[in-house]
């Protein structure tokens, strides 16, 4: 059974790091064609997608975000994390981790088929 | 890519038949799936490539369209389908639409 659960700080101040950690079971993030993406939800922008990392290390960033980005992976822990930085008020969101039922070479982007329960971030000073 | 979902609020009965729409900004050659999400949980993948249903889900939900335009269809509308559907494109990177709600009538 295929599970993720989302963990973050919960608030932060403007201008601070963002560090999420996506926890999940059921699969392994090193065995081939597994991948694990970040999305989020606000009430301003509907569901926007982040990041993916891929279980061979590549990662994809959405083009418009991609200088605040870094997603990594601790595969003996099975982990994904997600740093965004220079937070703002209008990255208030809840933040989802979900996986896709397969990466292949190739491709940047797949549909997701598992997905966590979320975890609300709220930026405020 | 642009996706467009109409829309925005569709209100029905129990036992209709319901069409949602999804209108992608360029040709997605059927990279496209389909979400439910109800109030306070997460989206449930319903659909992928466009017709393809997920382990799990109701007969009673299918998926059509190509090129540029796909639809979600309910074929009889039940209570707890009441929620917000939302269409995402993988053909080039991925963006979603900005959902349909659909209430009870």
């Amino acid at each position: 059974q295929v599970t993720l659960k989302e963990s973050g700080p919960g608030i932060l101040q403007p201008s601070q790091t963002l560090s999420l950690t996506c926890s999940f079971s059921g699969f392994s993030l090193s065995t081939y064609g597994m991948c694990v993406g970040w999305i989020r939800q606000s009430s301003g922008k509907g569901l926007e997608w982040l990041a993916n990392i891929w279980w061979n290390d590549d990662k994809y960033y959405n083009p418009s975000l991609k200088n605040r980005l870094t997603i990594s992976k601790d595969t003996s822990n099975n982990q994904a994390f997600l740093k965004i930085t220079n937070m703002d008020t209008a990255d208030t969101a809840t933040y989802y981790c979900a996986r896709s039922p397969r990466c292949d070479p190739g491709i940047t982007t797949n549909w997701f088929a598992y997905w966590g329960q979320g975890t609300l971030v709220t930026v405020s000073s | 890519i642009q996706m467009t979902q109409s829309p925005s609020l569709l209100s029905a009965s129990v036992g209709d038949r319901v069409t949602l729409s999804c209108k992608a900004g360029q040709n997605i050659n059927n990279y496209l799936a389909w979400y439910q999400q109800k109030l306070g949980e997460a989206p449930k993948l319903l659909i992928y490539n466009a017709n393809s249903l997920q382990t799990g889900i109701p007969s009673r939900f299918s998926g059509s369209g190509s090129g540029t335009d796909y639809t979600l269809t309910i074929s009889s509308l039940q209570p707890e389908d009441v929620a917000t559907y939302f269409c995402q494109q993988y053909n080039s990177w991925t963006t979603f639409g900005s959902g349909t709600k659909l209430e009870i009538k």
